[in-house]
């Protein structure tokens, strides 16, 4: 929604082997989120840059996964030697750049299956 | 211990008639509430949102009304329309809606049924 695409939407991968996850917003916005949603439940919260800078990155669940935003516009959300846990569908979101709107729009996600 | 819930994983509701979501809430430094609405294999869609200084807002079919003496907030869409059929979420921020990251609930699967 609102312009954020993500890439790839389908991502398989064998135990123990990296993967990488990309969010591409509409230049112009400032902030991005990261969300992680196992199936049957609801967004959980990964990590959040304001432009380059990587504020909080509380929600991350181990040191296997590290994000990045070089440029502050794309990200890269990478997650070392996968786990079967980390099978999930990974969420990008933004705030909308004009208007008062207090919300965020997210992407269609990437879908991490690992086997 | 979760912060925020959705007690209901599925409701079915007749086309026509008034679908009712509810949403629980512990953490009382929550200020803004947020409802998304998602078809599977896309993205969550923002649907409505209210601050924690409002009890209702409505936009269109939708209107969220919340209690904050009991940590409660409903969705209401009247009148539902097989479209409206998908996983509803409630979540909630401390930060704002936008600037701060959003605490959500498991969801609500909606049926309606023509």
């Amino acid at each position: 929604g609102a312009g954020v695409s993500q890439s790839p939407r389908y991502k398989v991968a064998k135990r123990g082997q990296d993967v990488a996850l990309r969010c591409d917003p509409i230049s112009g916005h400032v902030s991005l989120f990261w969300y992680q949603q196992a199936l049957g439940q609801g967004p959980e919260f990964l990590t959040y840059f304001q432009n380059e800078a990587q504020l909080d990155k509380s929600g991350l669940p181990s040191d296997r996964f590290f994000a990045e935003r070089p440029e502050g516009s794309v990200s890269t959300l990478k997650i070392q030697r996968t786990q079967q846990e980390d099978s999930a569908v990974y969420l990008c979101a933004t705030p909308p750049t004009s208007g008062d709107q207090e919300t965020q729009y997210f992407g269609p996600g990437t879908r991490l299956l690992v086997l | 211990d979760q912060q925020v819930k959705q007690n209901s994983p599925s409701l079915s509701v007749q086309e026509g008639r008034i679908s009712i979501l509810n949403c629980d809430y512990t953490n009382s430094m929550f200020d803004y509430f947020l409802w998304y609405k998602k078809y599977p294999a896309e993205g969550p869609t923002f649907l409505i949102s209210i601050s924690s200084i409002k009890d209702k807002n409505e936009d269109g079919r939708f209107t969220v009304f919340l209690n904050k003496s009991a940590k409660h907030l409903s969705l209401h869409i009247v009148p539902s329309q097989p479209g409206d059929s998908a996983v509803y979420f409630c979540a909630a921020s401390a930060y704002g809606g936008s600037q701060g990251n959003l605490i959500f609930g498991k969801g609500t699967k909606l049926s309606v049924k023509p």
